[in-house]
């Protein structure tokens, strides 16, 4: 069964260093979807790719997050410099429909 | 007011009773409803998907929707140990697809 692949898996790093998180949807899906979420919270989406291009950014801290998926396919997130409140899990999803989306295993990010 | 309200619980049941999950939604505009399972520390994994007010059926899980009152379930018969983790409502609608998820709740099976 195809999966959404992300890596790393866990990443400890510290406050002002840069972080990139990579992404890698199901095979075929236009759309990509990078989420956080906060222990005890639902997943927040942060930005959303239709093939390359951004269809929404609009919860996307842009003073120190970026997103790019250059060729349609794979996607890298990356923060720079990250912030303790930063600390979360990052969740990458996919979809080919419109409305279901398919997750990664995420990405659990430790901010010291 | 959240957009989305979930009990994040926990809940805890013993093995073979029935579970009952629900979120209620205040904005209008959603028209599909999704059900999400997350075991600890892995991503959310794809549970139900429903589109109108009514029941549907997959095994042991039933979700149910009431668009009138702005209220779905999801109902777990003869639950099991392995079905512990938090489950997680989802919904959207409009053109941007975008997913509105609730808090979660937290589900234990005790054997």
């Amino acid at each position: 069964e195809a999966e959404v692949a992300q890596s790393p898996r866990y990443k400890i790093t510290e406050k002002s260093q840069a972080v990139a998180f990579w992404c890698d949807p199901i095979s075929g899906h236009a759309t990509l979807y990078w989420y956080r979420q906060i222990l005890g919270q639902g997943p927040e989406l942060l930005v959303q790719f239709q093939d390359e291009s951004v269809v929404d950014d609009s919860q996307l801290p842009k003073d120190r997050f970026s997103a790019e998926r250059l060729k349609g396919v794979d996607s890298t997130l990356k923060i720079q410099p990250a912030e303790l409140g930063d600390s979360a899990m990052y969740l990458c999803a996919s979809s080919s429909t419109q409305e279901t989306q398919y997750f990664g295993p995420g990405t659990r990010l430790l901010v010291l | 007011q959240k957009e989305v309200e979930q009990d994040p619980g926990p809940l805890s049941v013993p093995e073979g009773a029935i579970v009952s999950l629900n979120c209620t939604y205040s904005n209008s505009a959603f028209q599909y409803f999704m059900w999400y399972r997350q075991y600890s520390r892995k991503g959310p994994e794809l549970l139900m998907y429903t589109y109108s007010s009514g029941n549907k059926e997959d095994g042991r899980f039933t979700a149910q929707v009431d668009k009138s009152s702005k209220y779905i379930s999801l109902f777990i018969r003869d639950s099991q140990p392995s079905d512990s983790a938090t489950y997680l409502c989802a919904m959207g609608g409009g053109s941007n697809y975008k997913l509105t998820f609730g808090k979660g709740t937290l589900l234990t099976v005790n054997p």
